[in-house]
């Protein structure tokens, strides 16, 4: 089966810089995204990567190793606004994407 | 950047009626919509998808008779809750995809469904 790996929730400081894992299993492979959901709303796109590397883009940058199936979403100098759920998705074979549950992230002062 | 609008952002309705959302994209053509719900502290659940001019392919477990799917052109899908019930109250959201980056999907804001 496909699957999408994550942790539920993450708690970090302001300022400071956090590394969301997200592993996964699918058949076949056309890109992995994160997108992030605050509370109520619905999900913005952050990255996409579909090549072997990192993606850096300001404060987040997004890390992908196919061989491994793994890839993280790093956020360096968090601010207050950065709590929010990041989803992991990875578009299959058939560029459906497959939903990670979501790694709620808490930012405290 | 592409732009994805749905309405209405909020609804609530009696048990029984039925609730039509709306997905538009307002500066692109969309040629795959996708139709998700999400429930308190989870993630999205696929429950559909769409191309323009063709019947929607719902996910295993989704009643197409209750989630009415229809993608009349390339800026606009609708779906409609027939005979809502409370469990049917959700977080609804469309993406779509058809924009310049085309392996990307545009969200738009969601919906909330409230059923009474």
């Amino acid at each position: 089966g496909q699957n999408i790996d994550q942790p539920t929730e993450m708690t970090a400081t302001e300022g400071a810089i956090v590394q969301i894992n997200c592993t996964y299993q699918t058949s076949g492979f056309n890109g992995l995204f994160w997108y992030q959901q605050h509370a109520g709303e619905a999900p913005t796109f952050l990255s996409y990567n579909v090549l072997d590397g990192l993606e850096e883009k300001g404060r987040f940058s997004s890390f992908l190793s196919r061989s491994k199936g793994y890839s993280y979403l790093l956020l360096k100098e968090l601010q207050m606004k950065d709590s929010a759920s990041y989803l992991c998705a990875v578009m299959d074979s058939n560029y459906q994407l497959i939903w990670g549950a979501g790694t709620k992230l808490i930012i405290k002062p | 950047g592409a732009v994805v609008s749905q309405h209405p952002s909020r609804v609530i309705c009696k048990s029984g009626t039925s609730v039509k959302i709306e997905c538009r994209s307002l500066d692109f053509q969309a040629t795959t919509m996708f139709w998700y719900r999400q429930f308190p502290k989870k993630s999205l659940m696929l429950m559909a998808t769409s191309n323009e001019g063709s019947k929607a392919t719902y996910e295993q477990g989704v009643e197409k008779d209750k989630f009415l799917i229809n993608h009349a052109s390339l800026t606009l899908s609708t779906l409609t809750v027939t005979s809502a019930h409370p469990e049917d109250s959700s977080f609804y959201i469309c993406s779509a995809r058809g924009g310049l980056r085309d392996y990307e999907q545009y969200f738009g804001p969601g919906t909330r469904l409230t059923v009474t």
